[in-house]
């Protein structure tokens, strides 16, 4: 088992829908949780960080925690072609300070 | 803000030659990261320094070797370049464990 895995891609929605990335992780006892929008061709940029359960909103995007289930969700509304780009879920698990990533989910946004 | 800085950003070398890949953050963070990203294959840690005077393995490390300079500065050498280092080099930093890490802009790596 993978320790961080993403649902895979590629996910196509229209756009103005709800966009729903998903991101389960075998460590029980990982802290922090991070999701990463990386466009085609630049490096990974951070749009969403949580650390306890529950549902973190900035903005149009919701980050959805559940420690007991181990999954971590990212929730895009009213998505735009602009979001259109890959999604990496990093998860600090025990080993100090290293993250892992997931493979990412590539999302498309059609207009 | 400088944030992460790479260099260079596109390097071509033949096979057994040797590089530095250069890294510096402005930002006083304690932690520094290279990946490497393949199509298919996510972001791969290569070696990491949780702190200055420390490095450490991490999935890829083969091939590969640091150096943390000071607290601003980690380097990464290939001594003998292979083609399955052709690869999208990253170098990250972080203030401390719980903070989310901040990329550079990359390297793109070929080997002939």
């Amino acid at each position: 088992q993978k320790e961080v895995e993403q649902n895979s891609g590629p996910l196509s929605v229209p756009e103005g829908a709800i966009a729903s990335l998903n991101c389960t992780y075998s460590d029980r006892v990982s802290q922090s949780f991070f999701w990463y929008r990386q466009y085609s061709g630049k490096s990974p940029e951070l749009i969403m960080s949580i650390y306890s359960n529950g549902d973190k909103e900035d903005g149009r995007f919701t980050a959805q925690l559940n420690k007991a289930s181990q999954y971590v969700s990212l929730l895009i509304r009213d998505s735009q072609p602009s979001d259109s780009a890959t999604y990496l879920c990093a998860v600090r698990t025990t080993s100090g300070s290293r993250l892992t990533f997931g493979e990412g989910t590539q999302l498309t946004v059609n207009p | 803000n400088a944030g992460v800085t790479q260099t260079p950003k596109f390097q071509v070398l033949k096979t057994g030659q040797s590089m530095t890949l250069q890294c510096a953050q402005d930002m006083n963070h304690n932690s520094m990261y290279w990946y490497r990203q393949d199509p298919g294959m996510g972001l791969r840690l290569i070696y990491y320094s949780a702190s200055e005077g420390t490095t450490d393995k991490g999935e890829v490390p083969n091939g590969y070797n640091v150096s943390r300079l000071n607290k601003r500065e980690f380097s990464l050498r290939l001594e003998s370049a292979a083609p399955s280092q052709t690869s999208v080099y990253f170098c990250a930093s972080k203030e401390q464990n719980n903070q989310p890490q901040h990329f550079g802009d990359g390297t793109r790596l070929s080997i002939l």
